[in-house]
């Protein structure tokens, strides 16, 4: 059973960058599946960022693009965002998320539990 | 972009009823290879989303077979058959045939 676990700050100044990174174990973040990140504000719905293919493609939502990095480290089995000059509006909690291609690349069959990120001086 | 609309936004069904849950999506998501590019999310309070559906009708593994879901191109639904206590969650629905993958707003399910 793949496990993600999301990590970083839980605060962030505004106009500063936002930073998280997804361990993923046991599985190899190289062996052909596609990895997400979502979000959540608090009390509302879900927001799709960005998503890793496993030919190296990566997708971002144009709401964020300019913003918006993903990246992969597999020596560390691990994938990462980073989200530039955040306002309150990015307050909300980041999921990351595999998409094995089972059934289609784009949906997410295994979440991390997700981490809260507060954007506040 | 497609942007998803589910309907209602909340509903209330007694124990052992029928809930259904529509999604409308703002063009086809019907793919050359007659697969639907449509997902459905349950998320309990405090947990993230899990898939429940997927290619419109096809169930996860392991997702008790009260769920189904049906529908192509446009208009979507997803059915529980006799509604249990453990389903009182918020769901969702989600198209990925096409980036930026797009959510509905989100349908809130409890018990009457």
């Amino acid at each position: 059973q793949v496990q993600l676990q999301e990590s970083g700050p839980g605060l962030v100044r505004p106009s500063e960058t936002l930073s998280l990174t997804c361990t993923v174990s046991p599985y190899s973040i190289s062996s052909g599946s596609d990895w997400g990140w979502i979000r959540q504000p608090p009390g509302k719905g879900l927001e799709w960022i960005t998503s890793l293919s496993h030919t190296g493609d990566m997708h971002y939502n144009p709401s964020l693009r300019s913003r918006v990095t993903i990246s992969m480290d597999t020596s560390k089995n691990q994938f990462s965002l980073r989200l530039s000059s955040v306002t309150a509006a990015d307050t909300a909690v980041y999921y990351c998320a595999r998409d094995d291609g089972g059934s289609g690349y784009g949906s997410y069959d295994h979440w991390g539990q997700g981490t809260l990120v507060t954007v506040s001086s | 972009d497609i942007v998803m609309t589910q309907s209602p936004d909340s509903l209330a069904v007694s124990l052992g009823e029928r809930a259904t849950i529509n999604c409308k999506s703002s063009q086809s998501v019907l793919y050359t290879n007659n697969k639907n590019y449509l997902t459905w999310y349950q998320q309990k309070p405090g947990q993230p989303p899990k898939q429940v559906i997927y290619w419109a009708s096809t169930r996860e593994s392991g997702v008790p077979d009260r769920f189904s879901g049906s529908g192509s191109g446009t208009d979507f639904t997803l059915t529980i058959s006799s509604l249990q206590a453990e389903d009182v969650a918020v769901y969702y629905c989600q198209q990925y045939y096409t980036v930026p993958y797009s959510f509905g707003q989100g349908t809130k399910l409890e018990i009457k």
